[in-house]
């Protein structure tokens, strides 16, 4: 299979804890973007990467959050002291240039 | 703003009712329109692309299309495992970023 992948699944934090969540997008993709969905809504942009570069962030990203692309090829998103609020699925989504977007099966996230 | 309304924000169908599901945007300049079917606790699954008013997609039971101001997804004698919900994106010209709508949920009772 050679769609784009996401690990962990699920994760299960305690409020105050970091996380970091992995993505390995398809193979000749330069693009690749995060984003988070709670119940009931479309997914929120967070950020996106061309090749290696961070170009753009939302700016109702929090200070907590950093994502990072070494080299190019997977990616990792990190939230510092989580929140309740932070509970969400994190969806990693690659593409072609301005193509269509696929994504991942989504890590769930869940703050206690 | 670049802006996506979908509806209605939920549909049940009768196995073989044909239906329509809206998607209106504002966007300073359109780059493409996209439908994803999501099914629960999944990522999004690309289904058309569409870039300028007058074209249109289809794909077995699933019809795009798309005009100045806003695309239908028509669904032609739907099945229960037509049910998702079924999500519209734009991309404008002037950025990198894709506008997603809320969601169309659709239930097709056998």
């Amino acid at each position: 299979d050679t769609g784009v992948s996401q690990d962990p699944r699920h994760k299960i934090t305690k409020r105050g804890q970091n996380v970091t969540f992995r993505c390995d997008p398809i193979s000749e993709h330069n693009r690749l973007y995060w984003y988070r969905q709670t119940l009931g809504q479309g997914p929120e942009f967070l950020t996106y990467f061309q090749n290696e570069a961070q170009l753009e962030k939302s700016r109702l990203l929090s200070d907590r959050f950093s994502a990072e692309r070494p080299k190019g090829s997977f990616s990792t998103l990190e939230i510092q002291r989580t929140e309740q609020g932070d509970s969400a699925m994190y969806l990693c989504a690659s593409s072609l240039q301005y193509y269509e977007q696929y994504f991942g099966p989504g890590t769930r996230l869940t703050v206690t | 703003e670049d802006q996506v309304t979908q509806s209605p924000e939920a549909l049940r169908l009768q196995e073989g009712e044909s239906s329509s599901l809206n998607c209106s945007y504002t966007v300073s300049g359109l780059r493409g329109l996209f439908w994803y079917r999501q099914d629960p606790g999944k990522g999004p699954e690309f289904l058309f692309t569409l870039y300028s008013a007058g074209e249109e997609k289809e794909k077995e039971r699933l019809k795009a299309t798309l005009t100045k101001k806003e695309s239908f997804l028509h669904i032609t004698a739907p099945k229960p495992e037509d049910s998702a919900t079924y999500l519209c994106a734009v991309q404008a010209t002037t950025g990198n970023q894709f506008y997603f709508g809320t969601g169309t949920s659709l239930t097709v009772i056998p």
